[in-house]
């Protein structure tokens, strides 16, 4: 089936030490988005790519980045990671918005905590 | 800038009980997404509405879209505790391909 993926499901990673969160898709979709959700609320979009093209939100702080080497794969790193960074981090997809593409595809999620 | 102001933000009921989740804002969308999400998981998308006025059912929800697309609701019949989860309504307008997330409503199904 095609599908969003995200490794890993759960990251523990230690305060101020670099951590990667990976996502991968089979669904062939130009733009790929990253979220922060933390408990009950709702996703926070960090950024997102239209293929190539990265957009960042105004107040995703630069602690945040992100590599899109191809169509298939695009990652989170958090380079110094505080307290407050823990949380759950999803990755969707969905298409060109000339193809109908409101429409959004989350993987499962990466549970990030930072002890 | 466009909010989705959705209500109630908690919901806990009975199985067998209807309920009504609401979506709405001052600002037109081009449409509108409802996602159920589990706990521990990403959101799963359950519905999209475009056409104002637009009513879909899916199973026991039935889900619509106010007249001037600044609205939507999602009416669960008979709900079961496999409905319980974080409900969450995104609305889609201009070209960037953006979402604007509701807040979200939790619901608890109790057996």
């Amino acid at each position: 089936d095609a599908m969003v993926i995200q490794n890993p499901r759960y990251q523990v990673t230690q305060f101020g030490k670099p951590v990667t969160l990976s996502c991968s898709q089979t669904l062939n979709h130009n733009v790929m988005y990253w979220y922060q959700q933390k408990s009950s609320q709702a996703p926070k979009l960090l950024f997102h790519y239209y293929d190539k093209d990265f957009n960042n939100e105004a107040d995703t702080p630069d602690n945040f980045q992100s590599r899109r080497p191809n169509t298939s794969f695009c990652f989170l790193d958090i380079r110094s990671p505080g307290l407050g960074d823990a949380a759950m981090y999803l990755c969707a997809t969905s298409r060109d918005l000339l193809q109908g593409g409101y429409e959004q595809y989350f993987g499962p999620g990466t549970r990030l905590t930072v002890t | 800038t466009q909010l989705l102001e959705q209500s109630p933000q908690f919901l806990s009921i009975q199985e067998g009980e209807n309920l009504t989740v609401y979506c709405n804002s001052s600002s037109v969308f081009s449409s509108l997404q409802w996602y159920r999400q589990e706990p521990g998981e990403g959101p799963v998308l359950l519905v999209t509405v475009v056409t104002g006025g637009e009513v879909k059912k899916l199973k026991r929800l039935t889900f619509q879209f106010g007249d001037a697309r600044k609205d939507s609701s999602l009416h669960i019949t008979a709900a079961q505790t496999g409905d319980t989860g974080l409900y969450l309504c995104a609305g889609g307008s201009g070209n960037t391909g953006k979402l604007i997330f509701g807040q979200g409503t939790t619901l608890q199904v109790k057996p």
